[in-house]
Formats: C-alpha cells, sequence, structure tokens
C-alpha cells in the first residue's frame, strides 16, 4: 500500500527537542521530493519544510528556520524532522507529504499526521 | 513571499447547489496552483493540480479554472461527502489560502 505514517509527536516544554519520523511505503523513496506541513489547532495549512530526492537540497519557512532540519534516509525510506528550541506557537499537527520536483511539486499523497504539543 | 488569499472564508450550502471558491496570488504562480480537500481530523487531499487538472480518483463534479493570479474550484453538484474545508495551494514557494469551510445551509 502506498502510504505515509508519521510518528514522535508528543507533550514538549518550551526550549526543548523532538525528532519527528515519517516512514514510506508502496512507491519509490527516493523518487521523490518529501515535506513536512503543520497545522495548528483550528487553523489552516502552512508549509514547513522540504528536502529533494537524494537529501542535498532542503528549505525552511522563515518561522522554523534555524531550529528545524530535515533530512532522510532513502535506504530505510524514512523522513525526519529535528525541532530544536521549541515554543508554544510550534504546537501542530504536523503532516509528512511528497511532491515531484520542478512543476510537479505539488501534494498528491499525505500522512495522517502527529501531534506536537509545546506547553510548560 | 507569494500570498494567497481565498474567498470566501464560509460557504453555506445545500445539496445540489453549484458552489465556486476563489483563490487570488500576490503575483503569477505560472499556474502551479493545487486545490486540497480537508475533512475534520483527516489529511488533506489533492483535487485539482495546475489549476485545472484533475486528480485521479477525484468525481468530476469538481473542477478547476483560471490563470496568472486568479483561480476557481466549482463544485458542480454538491453532494453530503463534499462538506469540508478547501485549501488553495500554490506550489512555487508551497504558500496556501487559509482556507473555505463548506458547510451546510
Amino acid at each position: 500500500e502506498v502510504q505515509l505514517v508519521e510518528s514522535g509527536g508528543g507533550l514538549i516544554q518550551p526550549g526543548g527537542s523532538l525528532r519527528l519520523s515519517c516512514a514510506a511505503s508502496g512507491f519509490t523513496f527516493s523518487g521523490h521530493w518529501l515535506h513536512w506541513v503543520r497545522q495548528s489547532p483550528g487553523k489552516g495549512l502552512v508549509w514547513v519544510s522540504r528536502i529533494n530526492g537524494d537529501g542535498s537540497s532542503t528549505s525552511y519557512a522563515d518561522s522554523v528556520k534555524g531550529r528545524f532540519t530535515i533530512s532522510r534516509d532513502n535506504a530505510e525510506s524514512t523522513l525526519y524532522l529535528q525541532m530544536n528550541t521549541l515554543r508554544v506557537e510550534d504546537t501542530a499537527v504536523y503532516f509528512c507529504t511528497r511532491s515531484f520536483s520542478y512543476s510537479r511539486r505539488y501534494f498528491d499523497l499525505w500522512g495522517r499526521g502527529t501531534l506536537v504539543t509545546v506547553s510548560s | 513571499d507569494i500570498q494567497m488569499t481565498q474567498s470566501p472564508s464560509t460557504l453555506s450550502a445545500t445539496v445540489g447547489d453549484r458552489v465556486t471558491i476563489t483563490c487570488r496570488a500576490s503575483q503569477s504562480i505560472h499556474n502551479w496552483l493545487a486545490w486540497y480537500q480537508q475533512k475534520p481530523g483527516k489529511a488533506p487531499k489533492l483535487l485539482i493540480y495546475k489549476a485545472s487538472y484533475l486528480q485521479s480518483g477525484v468525481p468530476s463534479r469538481f473542477s478547476g479554472s483560471g490563470s496568472g493570479t486568479e483561480f476557481t474550484l466549482t463544485i458542480s453538484s454538491l453532494q453530503p461527502d463534499d462538506f469540508a474545508t478547501y485549501y488553495c495551494q500554490q506550489y512555487d514557494d508551497y504558500s496556501f489560502g487559509q482556507g473555505t469551510k463548506l458547510d451546510v445551509k
């Protein structure tokens, strides 16, 4: 089955760190760019970060730049998001999603999401 | 950064209605425009890409149009399963519109 499954969310205090994982199956993992998108409670979708197929290129939203790091392990078909110096405003459901490159960078497959709650 | 503005924020409609949601980009986006449907507690689902191309498996009552900076999503005859929140997204630098909640009148 073609799917993305996130894990690693939970309750963390402000200033803490957390690593999210996204396990992929059913498709050629290295052939896709991968992204993290988040959604705060009751709010809209916000793109967070993306990584290209071989992991050589990354980009980040300004709100997380310098605090979050996206990476991937193509041998294990797994995407990661290392989140450091977490803030209350990082509280959200984090979705893993895939795209192709260039003119086909729409998100055609999404995971169910993992909830990150930053609170003291 | 490219800003995406959707209207309306909320739309009340009845089964069988024709509904239209509008999305405006702050600059031209080469038709790199996607529409997603999201139901409560679920992941978004891709409906339309490249402004007017229907994703495989999506019912033909959904259609997209537009170019440059103005785009629309149309549902030709609203079905009970269509009540949800809809987002547009430009996939140049990935920003989303704020969403349109489609609810029962």
